[in-house]
């Protein structure tokens, strides 16, 4: 499994666009990239994946260099409710395997 | 309609009890998974099971069985409860889609259940 590594913390202003990078340079060639959240109490929740280039849907965005060695994970105008914790993920294609989440990035929007 | 649902959500109990954890998915999804969470955050993968069948087994104590009736339910059930079992277990469910030539794993997890061991 390839190992993850993102700040640990980051904080923003409401209304801001938020880019959390996470580094993987060890991936492999059938490796793709997933990003969770977290509020408190709750359990992570899906937000994105993405295997190479460019992935947006309605909450956020996900860009990939072609090296796949790094990912960003993208957040227009965050508000207040986006205060949550953020893992990325990296796991291997073709099977149910053991996704290992890291100490994920804690993003705190400020009014 | 919960997709993924546990119960109880919070259990409090004395040490050396036995109890036991429910979840229950009503996604259709063929694997299901244990995480849990401790007072650090850190969040690790305990069980999975896909088709009632064990295919991930972590190291843990065997104090800790799960069971699995059928696809859409699995359960946990913890015998001889020590203090550092108290912590936040969640049960997640997970299918496979296809991702630019490649596999991918979706999982969806449930609220949680908050265990304090006295």
């Amino acid at each position: 499994l390839a190992k993850t590594t993102q700040p640990i913390s980051m904080d923003s202003y409401e209304g801001q666009e938020v880019n959390i990078t996470c580094s993987h340079n060890n991936i492999a060639t059938n490796d793709y990239i997933t990003w969770y959240q977290q509020f408190p109490s709750q359990g992570p929740r899906f937000i994105i994946q993405g295997y190479k280039t460019k992935v947006t849907n309605e909450v956020a965005s996900l860009f990939i260099p072609a090296d796949r060695k790094s990912s960003t994970l993208s957040l227009p105008r965050v508000s207040l409710s986006d205060t949550a914790v953020y893992y990325c993920l990296v796991a291997s294609s073709g099977g149910y395997q053991k996704v290992t989440f890291g100490t994920g990035t804690k993003l705190q929007v400020i009014p | 309609d919960t997709a993924v649902s546990q119960t109880p959500k919070y259990l409090v109990t004395q040490m050396g009890n036995d109890k036991s954890i429910k979840c229950e998915q009503n996604l259709g999804h063929d694997t299901m998974y244990w995480y849990k969470q401790d007072s650090k955050k850190f969040l690790k993968i305990m069980f999975s099971y896909n088709n009632k069948e064990l295919i991930i087994n972590e190291t843990v104590p065997n104090r800790f069985s799960p069971k699995s009736p059928d696809k859409a339910h699995l359960n946990l059930h913890i015998n001889s409860l020590e203090l550092g079992d108290s912590a936040v277990y969640f049960c997640a469910s997970s299918h496979l889609t296809a991702l630019a030539g490649v596999t991918s794993d979706t999982q969806y997890f449930g609220p949680g259940t908050r265990l304090t061991v006295l």
